[in-house]
């Protein structure tokens, strides 16, 4: 079947700190992968996307490159902040299905200070 | 920015009590979805709704759930009769139209708890 698992956390980081979160996938077909950030309080926001091998998806410093040979998604960032304190998600949505995403168990980072 | 609501934030029930959790999905979105997380666990999928119909469903979302789009602009989750099991976080999510580049925005999500 299709699935993500991640890296189980939690995960805890001084600022200033190098993260990696890992990410594989199993999927029939071709998806599309996508990392969540849930901020406490808060619903999930995409962070980034990837729709084909290679691509790499990037924003506020976090990047995930799209690795089909490895099945992986994994997410990075050089530098974390304090507010990058948050629970990360990996998904899939395969690519002629609209409707349903497959999300991992999610990892908590803590930045301290 | 538009943002996809939900309320209650925080709904208490007992067991064998109907809920309605309630969304409000972005206003020309056409696609609509219900996700659920228990307690430390990954999100689920649950159910898509287009064109006043369910068009996908898991096996998460048994004869207990119904949803339905009352009006121009609720999107709601009833569960009939609760079960402890069913205490999670639920996630409304809406999109714009089909295609790979479309994503999906969620709500802050309705914590359900069953006692």
């Amino acid at each position: 079947g299709n699935s993500v698992t991640q890296m189980e956390g939690p995960v805890t980081l001084s600022e200033e700190a190098f993260l990696t979160i890992n990410c594989t996938y199993t999927a029939t077909g071709y998806p599309s992968l996508f990392w969540y950030v849930q901020y406490p309080g808060e619903g999930l926001q995409l962070l980034l996307k990837a729709t084909k091998a290679d691509d790499k998806g990037s924003n506020k410093g976090f990047e995930a490159t799209y690795r089909k040979e490895t099945t992986s998604f994994h997410l990075e960032k050089g530098s974390v902040q304090v507010s990058d304190s948050a629970v990360y998600f990996c998904a899939l949505r395969l690519l002629y299905n609209n409707n349903d995403m497959r999300f991992g168990a999610g990892t908590r980072l803590t930045v301290k200070p | 920015e538009p943002e996809v609501t939900q309320t209650p934030s925080h709904q208490v029930t007992q067991m064998g009590q109907e809920v309605i959790l309630r969304c409000v999905p972005i206003s020309n979105h056409l696609y609509f979805y219900w996700y659920r997380q228990i307690l430390g666990q990954k999100v689920e999928f649950l159910v898509s709704f287009y064109n006043n119909e369910i068009s996908e469903k898991s096996e998460i979302f048994d004869d207990q759930f119904s949803v339905e789009r009352p009006d121009g602009s609720n999107f709601t989750l009833k569960i009939r009769s609760t079960k402890l099991e069913d205490s999670a976080m639920y996630f409304c999510a809406s999109r714009r139209e089909a295609g790979d580049g479309n994503e999906q925005f969620f709500g802050p999500g309705t914590r359900l708890t069953v006692l």
